[in-house]
C-alpha cells in the first residue's frame, strides 16, 4: 500500500534552515509528481512547492526563493530544504502524492506531517 | 493567483440530513478542483477529483457538481465520521490554491 512517511521538523530559530524529508513506499515513485502542503496550527491548507517525475519545480511566491524541493528516486525520496525560515513558516508539513488521470489532477495520498515550528 | 472561497465557514447540521457546501474559483479552472476531509488530527484525504469524480473507496453518499467557477460538495445523509473540515483546491493555474475550509459540525 502506498506510505508516505514526513521527517525533519523540529524547533528552529527565526532566519536559519532545516530539511524535511518525505520516504515513500507501495508504488513506484519516480513515476509520480510529489507536493509539500503546509497546515499553520488551526489554519487551513496551503501548497508549498511541487516536484514533478521530470524534475520541474513550482513554488508559490510566499516562499520562492526560500525553499527548495528536491528527489531522490534511487532511495524513494522527497526532501523540501527550507531557508531563511520565518516565523510565519510554522506549521505541520504534508508530503503528498499527485494524481493525474483524464486531464485532472489531485493529491491522492498524504503523509501524517511533520511539525516545523520557527522561534524569534 | 486563483482565490478559492468556501461557504459557509460551518455547517451545523444533524446525524442522517443532507449537506451542501460551497466552492468559489475567482477564475474559470474547468473541472480542476478536488474536495478533501480533514478530521481532527489527521492528513486530509481525497474525496473528489475532477470536481465530480469519487475517490477510491469513498462511499457513495458524498458527490461533487459544477464547472469554471461554482462548485458544490454534497453529502446526502451525514454519518457520525463525516463531522470534519472539508477544502476545495483548484488545479488548474499555478499557485495551486486551497478554500479556507466548511466545518460541519453536529447540530
Amino acid at each position: 500500500q502506498v506510505q508516505l512517511v514526513e521527517s525533519g521538523g523540529g524547533v528552529v530559530q527565526s532566519g536559519r534552515s532545516l530539511r524535511l524529508s518525505c520516504a515513500a513506499s507501495g508504488f513506484t515513485f519516480s513515476r509520480y509528481g510529489m507536493h509539500w502542503v503546509r497546515q499553520a496550527p488551526d489554519k487551513g491548507l496551503e501548497w508549498v512547492a511541487n516536484i514533478w517525475s521530470d524534475g520541474n519545480k513550482y513554488y508559490p511566491d510566499s516562499v520562492t526563493g526560500r525553499f527548495t524541493i528536491s528527489r531522490d528516486n534511487s532511495k524513494n525520496m522527497v526532501y523540501l530544504q527550507m531557508s531563511s525560515l520565518r516565523v510565519e513558516d510554522t506549521a505541520l508539513y504534508y508530503c503528498a502524492r499527485d494524481f493525474c488521470t483524464n486531464g485532472v489532477c489531485s493529491f491522492d495520498y498524504w503523509g501524517q506531517g511533520t511539525q516545523v515550528t520557527v522561534s524569534s | 493567483e486563483i482565490v478559492m472561497t468556501q461557504s459557509p465557514a460551518t455547517l451545523s447540521v444533524s446525524p442522517g440530513e443532507r449537506a451542501t457546501l460551497a466552492c468559489r474559483a475567482s477564475q474559470n479552472v474547468n473541472t480542476n478542483l478536488a474536495w478533501y476531509q480533514q478530521n481532527p488530527g489527521q492528513a486530509p484525504r481525497l474525496l473528489i477529483y475532477g470536481a465530480s469524480t469519487r475517490a477510491t473507496a469513498i462511499p457513495a453518499r458524498f458527490s461533487g457538481s459544477g464547472f469554471g467557477t461554482e462548485f458544490t460538495l454534497t453529502i446526502s445523509s451525514l454519518q457520525s465520521e463525516d463531522f470534519a473540515v472539508y477544502y476545495c483546491q483548484q488545479y488548474h493555474n499555478w499557485p495551486l490554491t486551497f478554500g479556507g475550509g466548511t466545518k460541519v459540525e453536529i447540530k
